[in-house]
């Protein structure tokens, strides 16, 4: 069974905070990808990886980064944390581009 | 432009009823097509794939490019179908996924 795991299920930052997400995936999947999911508005992606040190801007990219330092983990920065950052954040790895993205239990943030 | 539209944001049918989501897409390119549910409290995983033309847990969806939709369907409803179901769209040879907005299905006994 593929996990893919992330380090929260909750998370409360003040506005200004630098915030680490971080996901790590057990099945030395080659792609991993960060998106946020917002009611009436679904998923979006917000950056991908397709190797380690490798990564690419997805749909909003603007106020966040990652880094992928190491195969099996993934991880999103929010450099300042913004209210409009408050949402639900899933990861998401696949071993390639044809097969099944599997994805984490999701991070619920909340900005104050 | 790719766009995955979902023109229904809640669904609610009775137990044993049919049940048809709506999804359609616009794409430039060959379309491959999926849908992925999120059960309550649990992660979102894939319920099918259009290449795969397979039923699951008794849903099918036909890739129809002449209308562009790709509508989810299931002819008898069960209280365990209620979930949120999105339809995806990969849009690029890297696998990136294109969401809707997402349908919220409550089944009522």
């Amino acid at each position: 069974d593929v996990k893919v795991t992330q380090s929260s299920r909750y998370l409360v930052k003040r506005t200004g905070e630098k915030v680490f997400l971080e996901c790590v995936q057990d099945m030395d999947h080659e792609n991993m990808f960060w998106y946020r999911q917002d009611p009436g508005l679904g998923l979006r992606l917000i950056y991908f990886s397709y190797d380690v040190k490798m990564k690419e801007k997805g749909d909003i990219p603007e106020g966040y980064s990652v880094s992928r330092e190491k195969k099996e983990r993934f991880s999103l920065i929010l450099e300042s944390a913004s209210t409009n950052q408050t949402s639900m954040y899933l990861c998401a790895s696949s071993a390639s581009p044809n097969t099944e993205a599997f994805f984490g239990q999701g991070t619920r943030l909340t900005v104050v | 432009a790719q766009r995955v539209t979902q023109p229904e944001k809640l669904l609610s049918v009775f137990k044993g009823a049919p049940v048809e989501l709506k999804c359609n897409y616009s794409y430039s390119g060959s379309p491959e097509l999926f849908w992925y549910v999120q059960y309550s409290r649990q992660r979102l995983q894939l319920l099918l794939r259009h290449i795969s033309r397979e039923s699951i847990k008794g849903f099918t969806a036909d890739l129809n490019k002449g209308e562009t939709s790709f509508h989810l369907k299931k002819p008898f409803a069960q209280e365990e179908d209620s979930a949120m179901y999105y339809c995806a769209l990969k849009t690029d040879s890297w696998g990136k996924l294109q969401f809707g907005a997402g349908t919220q299905v409550v089944v009522t006994p």
